[in-house]
């Protein structure tokens, strides 16, 4: 059974720290893995995506790198504000074609002002 | 321009009754899903469609069926709503690479429903 855990289940830092999140995943066969932000009461939104070819992606502050071998993926925010306050997801695709992801249950972040 | 649209974004019905919720995607993608959000947040696939044909079948009861006349549109429909039915469904899609890598996928707002 594929499975996606996130740790840790829930974060609260004082603004301006870096920090990190961790997403491990059963079975090292992955096509790609994607990581997204759900602010409550709304969708989706995507952050990065990383190809299995791939070791890491990088938006403006966010950084996330992929370990195949170790079965992680980590989600590096510099400078944390606190609009980043969010549910951060970890989702891996296991194929490619219409495969779906399967999703972490979520790290809940809040950066106190 | 909303890339990926979902209609109704709120819905509230009896147990029993039969309800559908739209969805609609104008970035050309080929590849459509529903994934059910539950009341712990926790995201799982319910059905993928590439180029109107299901692909992706997990677990769900047949009173979950979903149509897709076009590759732009996924629709859900579901049957004899009951309690458990309550949750958060979300509509994606995707443009599978191939060779070149998978494609991002993309949600949709939401939907909410309500199951008295």
């Amino acid at each position: 059974k594929q499975e996606v855990t996130q740790i840790p289940a829930a974060l609260s830092v004082p603004e301006g720290e870096n920090l990190v999140l961790n997403c491990s995943f059963t079975d090292s066969a992955i096509y790609n893995l994607q990581w997204f932000r759900q602010d409550p009461g709304k969708g989706l939104t995507s952050l990065l995506l990383i190809q299995s070819s791939q070791r890491e992606q990088t938006s403006g502050r966010l950084n996330a790198s992929l370990d195949k071998s170790s079965g992680r993926s980590t989600l590096y925010i510099a400078a944390s504000q606190p609009g980043d306050s969010a549910t951060y997801l970890c989702a891996r695709r296991s194929g490619g074609g219409a495969d779906g992801l399967t999703f972490g249950k979520g790290t809940h972040l809040i950066i106190q002002p | 321009d909303t890339a990926v649209s979902q209609t109704p974004k709120y819905l509230v019905t009896q147990m029993g009754n039969d309800k559908s919720i739209k969805c609609e995607q104008n970035l050309g993608h080929d590849t459509m899903y529903w994934y059910k959000q539950d009341s712990k947040k926790f995201l799982k696939i319910m059905f993928s469609y590439n180029n109107k044909e299901l692909i992706i079948n997990e677990t769900v009861p047949n009173r979950f069926s979903p149509k897709s006349p076009d590759k732009a549109h996924l629709n859900l429909h579901i049957n004899s709503l009951e309690l458990g039915d309550s949750a958060v469904y979300f509509c994606a899609s995707s443009q599978d690479l191939g060779l070149a890598g998978g494609g991002e996928l993309f949600f949709g707002e939401g939907s909410r429903l309500t199951v008295l």
